[in-house]
């Protein structure tokens, strides 16, 4: 059975600290994704990668940061939290030419 | 105007009856599209691609209309059980460096079936 995993379901953290958000796919994807998921706004992408070390923006990469030293792991990186940060984070991965992302039970993260 | 666009809801209908939800994309370059269901409090799932000629699974019913840019789902004999968000998704048009596609997700549609 395919497999997403976010470390961390629910994360309460303060303004300016340094937030990582970590995720790993069993599937042996080669795309994996970060989107967050705000009330009326939908998914928004915000940062992808296609291969190891590799990356690329989104649609809102301000403010975040990604790391992806393995093929099974892509992380993001709030590297000072801020109140608008707060939102649920949803890890995706998906094969090549396919369309079918399949994702993480996601991270609510709350920014005081 | 938002890539994808749809009716966020929500539709309140009797077990039974049929609904059906609309969507619009702006990149007429897309190429792929999708129905995904989110539960509540759970993470997306793809229900079904959506292909030129239509497609259909079981009572789910899918369609494109490239001219008008315009994708549709078809709920027939709704069940309780089919209560979710429907988001609809949109290939943004080629694809990614390495492969794979880049999905643009519509704000959702919220579907309660009621007894």
């Amino acid at each position: 059975d395919v497999k997403v995993t976010q470390s961390s379901r629910y994360l309460v953290k303060r303004t300016g600290e340094k937030v990582f958000l970590e995720c790993v796919q069993d599937m042996d994807h080669e795309n994996m994704f970060w989107y967050r998921q705000d009330p009326g706004l939908g998914l928004r992408l915000i940062y992808f990668s296609y291969d190891v070390k590799m990356k690329e923006k989104g649609d809102i990469p301000e403010g975040y940061s990604v790391s992806r030293e393995k093929k099974e792991r892509f992380s993001l990186i709030l590297e000072s939290a801020s109140t608008n940060q707060t939102s649920m984070y949803l890890c995706a991965s998906g094969g090549l030419g396919i369309g079918e992302l399949f994702f993480g039970e996601g991270s609510r993260l709350t920014v005081l | 105007r938002k890539e994808v666009e749809q009716d966020p809801g929500p539709f309140n209908v009797p077990e039974g009856a049929t609904v059906a939800f609309n969507c619009t994309y702006s990149n007429s370059a897309s190429q792929s599209f999708f129905w995904y269901r989110q539960d509540c409090r759970k993470e997306p799932k793809l229900l079904m691609s959506v292909y030129s000629s239509g497609n259909e699974d079981g009572r789910f019913t899918a369609q494109l209309n490239r001219a008008s840019q315009y994708i549709s789902l078809l709920i027939r004999d709704s069940k309780l059980s089919d209560s979710a968000t429907y988001l609809c998704v949109v290939n943004k048009g080629g694809i990614l460096t390495g492969g794979g596609n880049k999905l643009t997700f519509g704000t959702g549609t919220q579907l309660k079936v009621e007894l």
